[in-house]
C-alpha cells in the first residue's frame, strides 16, 4: 500500500512570508497532483505533474517533481491570507484511483 | 458544463440509525464516481469507487456500502451507524482518462452521536 506523507502537518505564517511544503511517497508516483481545500468544501486541483524533474508555476506557487518521481514540493512566494487552506498531494495511480497524502494545513495571517 | 451535487451538507445521526448520502453528476456521461472520507484537517481516504452502473469497488472493510443505480448517481449507505463513522464525506467524479483531475462535491459533515 502506497503511503504519501506530507510535511509539515501544520504551518502558520504571516502575510508576505515564503513557505515550502513537501510530499513524499513510499513508491514512484504514476503522476502527482496538488489540491487545495478550504474548510467545508471539496478539494480543488491546482496542478498535475508527470515528468521527473518537472517544474510548474501557477502565479506565486511553484511546484517541483523530484527526479526519481517519489517526492514533490510546493513553494509559495509572498503568502496571502487567500492561500489559507489544506494542501493535499495525490498520486493518480492506476485503476482509476487517486491516493491522497496526509495534508498540510496552512494558515496565513495578516 | 459539468456539476456535482451532494447532499445533505450536514447530518447528525444517532448510533445505530441508517444512513443514505446521495451524489449526482450533471453534464457528463459514464463518469467514474468516488466516495472519500476525511478526518478533521487530514487527508482523504478512498471508500468506494465505481466505473459504471452497478459496478462498485470497496477499498476499506467497513460498516458502509455504496450503490450506483443510475449512470450519474452514487449513494453511500449504512444500515447501522457507528460512532467511528463520523467524518466529512466527499463525493467526486472523473472522466476516467489518464491523469484526469477529480471534481469534488461540497461534502457532507456527518456526526454520529
Amino acid at each position: 500500500t502506497q503511503l504519501l506523507e506530507q510535511s509539515p502537518q501544520f504551518l502558520s505564517i504571516q502575510e508576505g512570508e515564503n513557505l515550502t511544503v513537501y510530499c513524499n511517497s513510499s513508491s514512484v508516483f504514476s503522476s502527482l497532483q496538488w489540491y487545495r481545500q478550504e474548510p467545508g468544501e471539496g478539494p480543488v486541483l491546482l496542478v498535475t505533474v508527470v515528468t521527473g524533474g518537472e517544474v510548474k508555476k501557477l502565479k506565486r506557487l511553484t511546484f517541483q517533481f523530484g527526479d526519481a518521481r517519489k517526492d514533490s514540493s510546493l513553494h509559495i512566494t509572498a503568502a496571502q491570507p487567500g492561500d489559507t487552506g489544506l494542501y493535499l498531494c495525490a498520486d493518480t495511480g492506476t485503476a482509476s484511483k487517486l491516493t491522497f497524502g496526509t495534508g498540510t494545513r496552512l494558515q496565513v495571517t495578516l | 458544463s459539468q456539476t456535482i451535487h451532494q447532499w445533505p451538507a450536514t447530518l447528525v445521526q444517532p448510533v445505530g440509525s441508517p444512513l443514505s448520502l446521495e451524489c449526482t453528476v450533471e453534464g457528463t456521461s459514464n463518469p467514474n464516481l468516488y466516495w472519500y472520507r476525511q478526518a478533521a484537517g487530514r487527508g482523504l481516504q478512498l471508500l468506494f469507487y465505481s466505473v459504471g452502473i452497478g459496478q462498485i469497488s470497496s477499498e476499506v472493510p467497513q460498516n458502509l456500502s455504496a450503490s450506483r443505480p443510475q449512470d450519474r448517481q452514487f449513494i453511500l449507505s449504512s444500515k447501522k451507524l457507528l460512532l467511528s463513522d463520523s467524518g466529512f464525506y466527499l463525493c467526486a467524479w472523473t472522466r476516467g482518462a489518464t491523469n484526469e483531475k477529480l471534481f469534488f462535491g461540497s461534502g457532507t459533515q456527518l456526526s454520529v452521536l
